[in-house]
């Protein structure tokens, strides 16, 4: 099956810090990419859309110059969240979706990061 | 706004009993519904999916029911074993959006042994 390969899986690094997380997909060409932050027993909050080639599409009340993401390649995506502070520690998950067309062609997800800023 | 609103937030079954979760939306848009399955630490993963046009999809133990005019789909985890232990999510998408995903709430669902 597809597979997404998110990583890292853990960071943990001071207040200021930049941190980048790739997102791969290792068997197809996403065309699309989502990016999600998940806090502990709630769903995924979307927070950004990102086409290859393209500038991404952030939902609104996510900074864009905090959370700069792009998806430069078919198969990769990264975001890197800029001067990190406690409050961005979260859980942030990346999910590839394959092929031109229709919408209905499966997410696939990476296994997150968990992010904690000390 | 929750486009998609799941329920129940927590269920616990017995080994070998029957797992439903409910979900119900309002925008007649959507047109894909997805189910996945997270366990902690890790990402959701695709179970099982459905389009309006079918009523029923069936794979191993997990069904999906869905009512089109009630606007209401639900996932039936025959048989639960301790295995299905995890974070369920409903979601639907829409044409006119990339397949954007919009999430149910999840339910956390704990099958005793």
């Amino acid at each position: 099956g597809a597979v997404v390969s998110q990583h890292p899986s853990r960071v943990i690094c001071k207040s200021g810090t930049s941190v980048k997380i790739e997102c791969r997909s290792l068997d197809f060409q996403a065309t699309t990419m989502f990016w999600y932050r998940q806090f502990p027993k709630q769903s995924l909050m979307l927070m950004a859309t990102s086409n290859e080639g393209s500038k991404a599409t952030y939902e609104q009340g996510v900074e864009k110059d905090k959370f700069l993401i792009n998806h430069a390649s078919l198969t990769l995506s990264t975001l890197t969240v800029t001067s990190a502070h406690p409050e961005d520690s979260s859980f942030y998950i990346c999910s590839a979706k394959g092929d031109r067309g229709t919408h209905r062609q499966p997410q696939h997800f990476g296994d997150g990061t968990r992010l904690s800023i000390l | 706004q929750q486009q998609v609103k799941q329920s129940p937030q927590s269920l616990i079954v017995q080994k070998g009993g029957i797992s439903i979760i409910n979900c119900a939306y309002e925008n007649t848009a959507f047109d894909y519904f997805p189910w996945y399955q997270q366990f902690p630490g890790k990402g959701p993963a695709l179970l099982i999916a459905i389009r309006p046009d079918v009523s029923e999809k069936k794979e191993g133990r997990f069904t999906i029911s869905f009512n089109k005019s009630a606007k209401q789909f639900s996932l039936h985890i025959m048989d639960s074993q301790p295995g299905d232990s995890a974070t369920y999510f409903c979601a639907a998408s829409r044409g006119s959006t990339l397949g954007r995903l919009y999430f149910g709430r999840g339910t956390q669902l704990t099958v005793w042994p």
